[in-house]
């Protein structure tokens, strides 16, 4: 069983490009987080949506970030226009639906954003 | 709202030695905590988890337990090795609701 797919693992941009992150949940898992981690800093609270809907959003910067989950395909974290102070790791994770595994979410192995 | 607290690092030991990492939390109901580890350059793992009062987690020698009384959830292991050198996070989750972290502790366990 495949766990929490995110990718690229590692992404470059410039100032003023797009960066997309992809995830793809756990099998049977309808809940996805993103999380993200400035460097030598813990894990801050971004977005949680489910299936076509966003839950909790209440971690998200109001500009150029934005997130998705459609009814079928990963869920994608889009940061437009990137400046230097987005280079962060960003976590992807997934749980199944409430009640399910004693609520325990399971995290991906990250995308490293650069921006030069 | 819901905030976990841990002890501030870095902790550095020697191998061998006994580790205590502190963890206290602020929720309203009873929610489930958890304590995950991330090694250099990974991602999150899930160490262990308690999901009600009086629960103990264990796994990997660490151990765990849920103390509704003083609201913790201390991370213990008697006897800590090189390879236990990463950052640890403490987090809790109410119902269906997001992981709540604390500020992570980095261990470097010295040979």
């Amino acid at each position: 069983n495949a766990g929490v797919m995110q990718n690229p693992r590692h992404l470059v941009r410039r100032r003023g490009q797009e960066a997309r992150l992809r995830c793809s949940p756990m099998k049977g898992h309808s809940h996805v987080y993103w999380y993200r981690q400035l460097p030598e800093e813990g894990l801050k609270f971004m977005v949680y949506l489910q299936k076509e809907n966003i839950i909790d959003e209440s971690g998200m910067p109001k500009e150029r970030f934005s997130a998705e989950f459609p009814k079928e395909g990963p869920s994608i974290l889009r940061i437009q226009q990137v400046v230097r102070g987005d280079s962060a790791a960003y976590f992807c994770a997934s749980s199944p639906p409430s009640g399910g595994q004693g609520n325990t979410i399971y995290f991906g192995e990250g995308s490293w954003l650069t921006v030069v | 709202g819901n905030s976990v607290t841990q002890m501030e690092g870095p902790v550095t030991l020697s191998e061998e030695a006994f580790l205590t990492i502190n963890c206290t939390y602020t929720a309203t109901g009873y929610p489930s905590l958890f304590w995950y580890v991330q090694y250099p350059g990974e991602g999150l793992q899930l160490l262990l988890k308690a999901t009600k009062a009086d629960d103990k987690g264990s796994n990997k020698g660490f151990e765990a337990t849920y103390r509704k009384e003083t609201t913790s959830f201390h991370l213990e292991k008697g006897s800590v090795q090189v390879s236990d050198s990463a950052v640890y996070f403490c987090a809790l989750r109410s119902g269906a609701q997001k992981l709540v972290f604390g500020q992570g502790t980095r261990l470097t366990i010295n040979p």
